[in-house]
């Protein structure tokens, strides 16, 4: 089976800005989780999708926002660039078999966003 | 709410050595543990989970340990080789939560 894929890989953009991120879950998967990695931090959660419905959102304004598609593929979006934005934003998903999350997560290799 | 604590935040080990990693969890209902390893620019993968009705895992030279009256759970790695060179990030979440709760990683840096 494929991976979990991401696009883009990298992106600039300026403050102001908006921007999508793409996240293609492993074919049969139907959880999606999101995540955002600074240098030299860990994993800060940003939501989870299952089915359609977001179950779970991280503490993170509202200017950060994702969808779920049919299909598991999954957005986010972020409005308003700031340069705190700048991070390896990555996406997990896992099968969902459970309804929890408690499954191996397989990640994704991740959008690497630049703000400037 | 829950929250993960993970120490030491740099571990640095003599190759063939064995390495400890220690995570803390704050909410008792927690019941499911991973631990998921990052090399330097990679993506995380998992290598061990534990769930609470179960003291101790093992694969290979990984192992993991759970104290629930404590609330903590260990990674163990045994002669450790170059390859272990990673971070690590332990995890926690409990049923219906539907979120996993990270440590903030260690980054294990094997000495040859």
């Amino acid at each position: 089976k494929a991976g979990v894929t991401q696009t883009p890989r990298y992106l600039i953009k300026t403050r102001g800005q908006q921007v999508t991120l793409s996240c293609s879950p492993i074919s049969g998967h139907r959880s999606v989780s999101w995540y955002q990695q600074t240098p030299g931090q860990g994993l800060q959660f940003l939501f989870e999708y299952f089915s359609e419905t977001q179950r779970n959102k991280g503490n993170f304004p509202g200017r950060f926002s994702g969808r779920q598609f049919s299909n598991s593929r999954s957005e986010m979006n972020v409005s308003t660039l700031e340069l705190g934005d700048s991070a390896l934003y990555l996406c997990a998903s896992s099968l969902g078999a459970s309804g929890t999350v408690q499954e191996t997560q397989y990640f994704g290799p991740g959008t690497r966003l630049l703000v400037l | 709410g829950e929250n993960v604590e993970q120490h030491p935040s740099t571990l640095s080990v003599q190759e063939g050595d064995s390495a400890v990693i220690k995570c803390t969890y704050s909410d008792s209902a927690s019941n499911y543990f991973p631990w998921y390893k990052q090399e330097l620019g990679k993506r995380p993968q998992l290598i061990i989970d534990i769930r609470s009705n179960v003291g101790e895992k093992k694969d290979q030279r990984i192992a993991v340990t759970l104290n629930k009256t404590a609330k903590h759970f260990s990674l163990h790695i045994t002669e450790t080789q170059p390859e272990d060179s990673a971070v690590y990030f332990c995890a926690a979440s409990k049923d219906s939560n539907y979120q996993l709760i990270w440590g903030a990683g260690t980054k294990l840096i094997i000495k040859p």
